[in-house]
């Protein structure tokens, strides 16, 4: 079973700002099959990210996923109030179980 | 417009089952597997298990702090996936959130990714 580590757990920034979140793989992750998620409070997880790059409909541009093996990279721009939330990352190129990351919270 | 609808939760007794349902709109549900995710309160995402669609087999994965409990089935002719859980204990309290599960196949091997998820459903295990 691949375990994903994020980091940091907390983020604290200010709105127009850059923010940069890692996900760290025990194994490498096959075809990079890492996706990222947003959850605001009190509601479902959203798909941000697929394939450790590729933007999921109504992903804005600011959003950006990079990386490869066993390091991805969630990359948000210039920071927007509603991006204050908690970001997940989860390999999806293993075997099952497709793990999840124990999640970043990014706050003001 | 994708739609899922997550039903079925609930306060059970340990030891006790329940049958969690998602009911799907918007797609062509028998083309698509379906997964199940879990929340404990105040908690990160656990991946609880998928069906496959019947074109890739309808079979099934589930993680290991759920196997041989729980057991994911799909209905196709009505749109409908199932999480059943048996012997439930006061660790599978969460919230239950149904999603789509994307087929991505890439130089032979697939995996699966959920990119439309349903608002969940609650389950408390607690005497």
């Amino acid at each position: 079973e691949i375990v994903l580590t994020q980091s940091p757990g907390t983020l604290s920034l200010s709105p127009g700002e850059r923010a940069r979140l890692s996900c760290r793989a025990s194994q490498s992750v096959r075809n990079n099959y890492l996706a990222w998620y947003q959850q605001k409070p009190g509601q479902a997880p959203r798909l941000l990210i697929y394939g450790a790059s590729s933007r999921a409909t109504g992903t804005p541009d600011r959003v950006s996923g990079s990386g490869s093996g066993t390091d991805f990279t969630l990359t948000i721009s210039r920071l927007e109030p509603e991006d204050f939330a908690v970001y997940y990352c989860q390999q999806y190129g293993s075997s099952p179980p497709y793990t999840f990351g124990q999640g970043t919270k990014l706050e003001i | 417009e994708v739609q899922l609808v997550e039903s079925g939760g609930g306060l059970v007794q340990p030891g006790r089952s329940l049958r969690l349902s998602c009911t799907a709109s918007g797609f062509t549900f028998g083309d698509e597997a379906m997964a199940w995710v879990r929340q404990a309160p105040g908690k990160g995402l656990e991946w609880v298990g998928f069906i496959r669609s019947k074109i890739h087999g309808g079979t099934t994965e589930n993680a290991a702090s759920v196997r041989g409990r729980f057991t994911i089935s799909r209905d196709d002719s009505n749109s409908i996936a199932y999480l059943q859980m048996n012997s439930l204990k006061t660790e599978d309290t969460a919230m239950y959130y149904c999603t789509r599960a994307l087929y991505t196949p890439h130089d032979g091997w697939s995996g699966y990714y959920s990119d439309c998820w349903g608002q969940g459903t609650l389950v408390t295990v607690s005497s």
